[in-house]
């Protein structure tokens, strides 16, 4: 089984409509974020967390909002989607480590999510 | 602000050819610089990292990149590319802010292998 899994894997939706995407790891990493892929522009990072408790915005965070429900567990949310927001989606879990910004990161096979 | 530039966008090799991809970064301190692969539909996979110590370091799949501070590159290179490795490679680096750590990637460069 994989490490990191998001669910769904692909999904087409309206505007307006509310979506959430998921991410869950296996690997026991105290550690997540949400990124988005846009052809041409690499990675951009959406949200992290560094704990259950520890939520921070990341470069592009409008639009979106997160929910860490559990260690494991690290919901991406968009309220009312909008077609700018077509793009794919990459979950990532990482591992804190005795001296912090070494700590390597492990990616999901990602979300592709189409707004109309 | 930190950033990483990969000048290349896309690259196309002979199989059996060497490969050097280039990375460049903007950062302040000692970076932290990866380098990840995407293969078609598949989310990435780390190749290779530097940290600190020997500014050659090796990586999964017969990779290899090399820390330059002086040119302020952390180019990929492989001296035989296999039609596998046809993806799109990313290099990132860890931007450090209010004690927190992302990484901040390049724009990324596909890599096309001809038979």
């Amino acid at each position: 089984d994989a490490d990191v899994t998001q669910t769904p894997r692909n999904r087409i939706t309206k505007t307006g409509k509310r979506i959430m995407l998921e991410c869950s790891q296996t690997k026991g990493h105290d550690r997540m974020y949400w990124y988005r892929q846009d052809p041409g522009l690499g990675l951009q990072l959406i949200y992290y967390s560094f704990d259950v408790k520890d939520i921070n915005k990341g470069e592009i965070s409008d639009g979106y909002s997160v929910s860490r429900q559990a260690q494991a567990k690290f919901s991406l949310s968009l309220e009312s989607a909008i077609p700018n927001q077509t793009a794919l989606y990459f979950c990532a879990t990482s591992s804190s480590s005795g001296y912090s910004g070494t700590d390597t990161q492990y990616f999901g096979p990602g979300t592709r999510l189409t707004v109309l | 602000a930190q950033s990483v530039t990969q000048p290349d966008i896309h690259i196309t090799v002979s199989e059996g050819a060497s490969l050097e991809l280039r990375c460049n970064y903007s950062y302040g301190a000692t970076p932290y610089l990866f380098w990840y692969v995407q293969s078609p539909g598949q989310g990435l996979q780390l190749l290779l990292k530097y940290f600190s110590g020997d500014t050659l370091v090796q990586g999964i799949k017969g990779f290899e990149a090399e820390f330059k501070r002086s040119q302020s590159s952390f180019n990929l290179r492989k001296p035989s590319v296999h039609w596998s490795d046809a993806a799109e490679y990313f290099c990132a680096v860890v931007t450090v802010g209010t004690g927190r750590r992302a990484l901040t990637f390049g724009s990324g460069t596909r890599l096309q292998v001809q038979p």
